[in-house]
C-alpha cells in the first residue's frame, strides 16, 4: 500500500501562494494522486487530481515530477476561507486508497 | 435533497447498545464507501461497495457491519462498540470504484461511545 506523507501544518497570509508537498515514495504505476479539502464539521471535498506533469483548474494546480514520488498542491492567492485541512490521496488497484494525515493550512489576515 | 446525506449527525451510545448509521446518495453513483476519521489520524477506509456488492473490507472488527440494500443507500450497523470507536464516520460515493473517480462525501456522523 502506497503510504502518503505530508506536513502537519502550514501558515500563510492572505494573497500569498501556498504549496503543500506530499510524498508517496512507493507509488505504483497505476496510482492517481488526488487532493481533498476539509472544513470543520464537513466531509472532505475534491480539489484536483493528476497522474503526471501538471494539472490546473479554477482553484488549484497540481505538480507531479517525472518520478511521481511526490506531488505539490499549489493554492494561488489564498484567502481566509482557504483555512482548512488538505489531504493527499494516493490510489491504486481500484479499492486500495491511502489518505495522508492531512495538512492544516491557516491563513491569516 | 442533493449530494450525500448522513443520519444521524450525532450519536451517543453505550457499549452494549445497537445502533445504525445511514447514508444516502442522490447522485446516481455506483460505488459507496465508509470511512472512519479519528482525531489526529488519517482517514481510514473501512468498507467499499460496488453495485451493492462489498468489494473491500479493510480488516474492520466484526462489531461494525455494513449493509448496502441498493446503490443509493448504505448502512453501518454498530453493536458492542468500544470507547476507541468514538470518531467521525464518513460516507462517500463515486461514479465507480477507484481512486480516479471523484468521491463525494457526506457531512459525517459524530459517534461517541460511552
Amino acid at each position: 500500500l502506497a503510504k502518503t506523507t505530508q506536513p502537519i501544518s502550514m501558515d500563510s497570509y492572505e494573497g500569498q501562494e501556498v504549496n503543500i508537498t506530499c510524498s508517496h515514495n512507493n507509488i505504483a504505476t497505476n496510482d492517481y494522486i488526488t487532493w481533498y479539502q476539509q472544513f470543520p464539521s464537513q466531509g472532505p471535498r475534491f480539489i484536483i487530481q493528476g497522474y503526471k506533469t501538471k494539472v490546473t483548474n479554477e482553484v488549484a494546480s497540481l505538480f507531479i515530477p517525472a518520478d511521481r514520488k511526490s506531488s505539490t498542491l499549489s493554492l494561488p492567492r489564498v484567502s481566509l476561507s482557504d483555512t482548512a485541512v488538505y489531504y493527499c490521496l494516493v490510489s491504486y488497484e481500484d479499492y486500495k486508497l491511502s489518505f495522508g494525515a492531512g495538512t492544516t493550512v491557516t491563513v491569516r489576515a | 435533497e442533493t449530494g450525500v446525506t448522513q443520519t444521524p449527525r450525532h450519536l451517543v451510545m453505550g457499549m452494549t447498545n445497537k445502533k445504525s448509521l445511514k447514508c444516502e446518495q442522490h447522485l446516481g453513483h455506483n460505488a459507496m464507501y465508509w470511512y472512519k476519521q479519528s482525531a489526529k489520524k488519517p482517514l481510514e477506509l473501512m468498507f467499499v461497495y460496488s453495485l451493492e456488492e462489498r468489494v473491500e473490507n479493510n480488516s474492520v472488527p466484526s462489531r461494525f457491519s455494513p449493509e448496502c440494500p441498493n446503490s443509493s443507500h448504505l448502512f453501518l450497523h454498530l453493536h458492542t462498540l468500544q470507547p476507541e470507536d468514538s470518531a467521525l464516520y464518513l460516507c462517500a460515493s463515486s461514479q465507480a470504484v477507484g481512486g480516479q473517480y471523484e468521491q463525494y462525501f457526506g457531512p459525517g456522523t459524530r459517534l461517541t461511545v460511552t
